[in-house]
């Protein structure tokens, strides 16, 4: 069964410092992997997904995530972190084969220091 | 464009008591779900539609029915609501490329209390 780990319950960055949250998962095959954001009292917003093709891929907010099939890595970064991206990140992963259901890690919480 | 609509936002129940979570979206997703949250567990998948007249068990299925009449719609029932379910809970849909859901749109979230 596909899986998702995402090691970091809690990330503090200043703000303009760089982030690095990471992820890692659980299958046999190349997964489609997902993050999602989530702003205080709201639902899941994508930010970005990678289904193929080139492993660095770029999504909304300054963000961008790495593919690494040999470490099952799909980590997020952004180079200057802004007040506002203090948030939950969610890293999701959907297997081909059987019923494409994402399954989703547990999340980060990101804490923006001024 | 609403997207995805749940209903209530809030509610409190008393244990034993039954209700519906609903939900409701205009883009024509074959796709629909509902999520559990809970502090320190992420999100947990309780059941999910991939049409109308389909339905299936997630993660954490017990307590909790659903049914698919028509595309827009995937309510939530608790039957008898107990204090374990006092969550908040996500209503989320998608686009569906093959068998592939390509992008989640989430409602805003029921927080649900079990008193």
């Amino acid at each position: 069964a596909q899986s998702v780990t995402q090691p970091d319950i809690h990330i503090t960055v200043s703000e303009g410092a760089s982030l690095e949250l990471r992820c890692n998962y659980s299958y046999g095959a190349t997964p489609y992997l997902f993050w999602y954001v989530q702003s205080p009292g709201q639902g899941l917003q994508l930010l970005l997904k990678y289904f193929s093709g080139d492993t660095l891929v770029q999504g909304i907010k300054g963000f961008e995530a790495e593919f690494k099939r040999s470490q099952s890595s799909f980590n997020l970064r952004k180079p200057s972190v802004h007040w506002s991206d203090a948030a939950e990140y969610f890293c999701a992963v959907v297997g081909p084969g059987g019923s494409y259901i994402p399954t989703f890690g547990r999340g980060t919480s990101l804490i923006v220091h001024p | 464009n609403a997207g995805v609509t749940q209903t209530p936002k809030f509610q409190v129940l008393k244990t034993g008591q039954s209700m519906t979570l609903q939900c409701a979206q205009d883009m024509n997703h074959e796709y629909m779900s509902w999520y559990r949250q809970d502090p320190g567990m992420g999100l947990r998948l309780i059941h999910y539609s991939v049409g109308a007249g389909i339905t299936d068990q997630g993660e954490v299925p017990n307590g909790y029915n659903v049914s698919r009449s028509t595309t827009e719609d995937f309510p939530l029932r608790l039957l008898s609501a107990a204090p374990s379910q006092t969550s908040v809970y996500f209503c989320a849909s998608s686009y569906r490329t093959g068998a592939i859901n390509e992008k989640l749109f989430f409602g805003s979230g029921t927080q649900l209390s079990v008193l």
